[in-house]
């Protein structure tokens, strides 16, 4: 019964590179949620994702970032042409249904920007 | 705009006291209020929380204190251990699908 799957771990890409995350959410969970983290602060939310629906995408930059939860396979956080400034811990979790308290946070990709 | 409120940001506490790390918040539209446990390299990880129609809740040794008139809420840990050396979280959430972090407390217990 694996929790929430995140890769990868760790993620290095030069300025200007494109870099996609991948999130598994637990099994019997169909609804995920992005959030990053900056050294120094809590967490802030980016996206909530249903199977080939995204719901909320209002913590999104507007430029860049886009995500994804198809049918089938993970949902995918990507973001093209990183700059420095994206160098953050990438967290995702998932739930069962969108009443369901349940969160269960994976363990991130650390991503930075060289 | 923050809209949970989170202090202090770092605190030491020698083994066997009593942390309390506290929280505010605006919006009265939020029905609850989790805490979770981070260490170095890993996710958060859910410890203990609690809905606004309930003033304390305990779990082992966590204890969450809640005022809803002040709108503020607190974390307290009995007889801290090393082991609950960690950076704790309180949130905030409401409508089921989204959470408001605190900036964190790092806190580091003295053996």
């Amino acid at each position: 019964n694996a929790g929430v799957m995140q890769n990868p771990r760790h993620l290095v890409r030069r300025r200007g590179q494109e870099a996609r995350l991948r999130c598994s959410p637990m099994k019997g969970h169909s609804h995920v949620y992005w959030y990053r983290q900056l050294p120094e602060e809590g967490l802030k939310f980016m996206v909530y994702l249903q199977k080939e629906n995204i719901i909320d995408e209002s913590g999104m930059p507007k430029e860049r970032f886009s995500a994804e939860f198809p049918k089938e396979g993970p949902s995918i956080l990507r973001i093209q042409q990183v700059v420095r400034g994206d160098s953050a811990a990438y967290f995702c979790a998932s739930s069962r249904d969108r009443v369901d308290y349940g969160y269960t946070f994976g363990s991130g990709t650390r991503l930075t920007v060289v | 705009q923050q809209q949970v409120k989170q202090s202090p940001q770092s605190l030491i506490v020698q083994k066997g006291g009593i942390p309390i790390i506290n929280c505010a918040y605006e919006n009265t539209a939020f029905d609850y209020f989790p805490w979770y446990q981070q260490f170095p390299g890993k996710g958060p990880a859910l410890l203990i929380a609690i809905r606004p129609d309930v003033s304390e809740k305990k779990e082992g040794r966590f204890t969450i204190s809640f005022n809803k008139s002040a709108k503020q809420f607190s974390l307290h840990i009995m007889d801290s251990q090393p082991g609950d050396s960690a950076t704790y979280f309180c949130a905030a959430i409401f409508a089921g699908n989204q959470f408001y972090f605190g900036t964190g407390t790092s806190l580091t217990v003295i053996p």
